[in-house]
C-alpha cells in the first residue's frame, strides 16, 4: 500500500517558468513533509520541509504549499533553472508524541527536466 | 556540515555471494537508514537502526540483515545476493527527535549510495 505518491513519473518544464511537483498522501497521521533532491549516481539531498501546523514554507525560489484536508502537498519552483533537473522525492514522517526514530515514507519520485 | 560516506560506489558480485556495505557518519547522529531505489518504485526502506545494537525492520528486509556494532557504522548484509537485489542501496542517518520539547527534525541525511549488480 502506497501511502505516499507521486502520480507523475516525469515534468518538463521551460527555464524560467514555473515547475510544480505534487504529491498525495493517505495516511493522516503524517504531520512533518520533506522534499529530496536527487542527481544521477548521487544520494538524495534534502530540499524544504513542512510541519503539518503550517501550510506553506518558503526557501528561495523553492516553496512547499501543504492542504491537510486534501492530503496534498506541491513543491513550486520559481524560476526553473537547468540545474534544477533531477529527480524530486517526497516524504513523509507520522506524527504522535515522544521519540521519533525519524522513519519517512517516500513517494516513487518525478523526474523533472527544465530546458534551456 | 553533515557527511555519510559508503564504502563503494560500485559493486559486483556473483549470485549467492555474501555482500557488505558499509556506512560511516560522522555527525553522531543516533538513527541510521538503509534504503534501495529503483525506477518507479522510489525509495524503499530495509532496515533502520536508533542506537548501537539496536535493529528494526523496514518495509523490505527479506533477504537482508544489518548491524550496528558502533554508533557511527551501519552494515547492510547480503546473506546470499540474488539478481533481484540489483539496485542503488542508500545510506542514511538522522538524529533522534523527542517531540515533545520539539529537539531535532526528521531530516535524513544521505551518502552518495552504492550501485550493486548481482551477475
Amino acid at each position: 500500500d502506497q501511502q505516499v505518491k507521486q502520480n507523475s513519473p516525469s515534468l518538463s518544464v521551460q527555464e524560467g517558468r514555473i515547475s510544480i511537483l505534487n504529491c498525495d498522501y493517505t495516511n493522516s497521521m503524517f504531520d512533518y513533509f520533506l522534499w529530496y533532491k536527487k542527481y544521477p549516481a548521487e544520494g538524495p539531498t534534502f530540499l524544504i520541509s513542512i510541519s503539518s501546523i503550517k501550510d506553506k514554507n518558503e526557501d528561495g525560489r523553492f516553496t512547499v504549499f501543504l492542504n491537510k484536508s486534501a492530503k496534498h502537498l506541491s513543491l513550486h519552483i520559481v524560476p526553473s533553472q537547468p540545474g534544477d533537473s533531477a529527480v524530486y522525492f517526497c516524504a513523509a514522517n507520522l506524527g504522535g508524541g515522544g521519540t521519533s526514530y525519524g522513519k519517512l515514507t517516500f513517494g516513487q519520485g518525478t523526474i523533472l527536466t527544465v530546458h534551456p | 556540515d553533515v557527511k555519510v560516506t559508503q564504502s563503494s560506489r560500485y559493486l559486483v558480485k556473483r549470485t549467492g555471494e555474501k555482500v557488505f556495505l558499509e556506512c560511516v557518519q560522522d555527525m553522531d547522529h543516533e538513527n541510521m537508514f538503509w534504503y534501495r531505489q529503483d525506477p518507479g518504485l522510489g525509495l524503499r526502506l530495509i532496515y533502520f537502526s536508533y542506537d548501537v545494537k539496536m535493529k528494526e525492520k523496514g518495509d523490505i528486509p527479506e533477504g537482508y540483515s544489518v548491524s550496528r556494532e558502533k554508533k557511527e557504522r551501519f552494515s547492510l548484509i547480503l546473506e546470499s545476493a540474488s539478481t533481484n537485489q540489483t539496485s542503488m542501496y542508500l545510506c542514511a542517518s538522522s538524529l533522534l527527535v523527542d517531540r515533545w520539547v520539539l529537539v531535532g527534525t526528521d531530516t535524513q541525511y544521505f551518502g552518495p549510495g552504492t550501485r550493486l549488480t548481482v551477475l
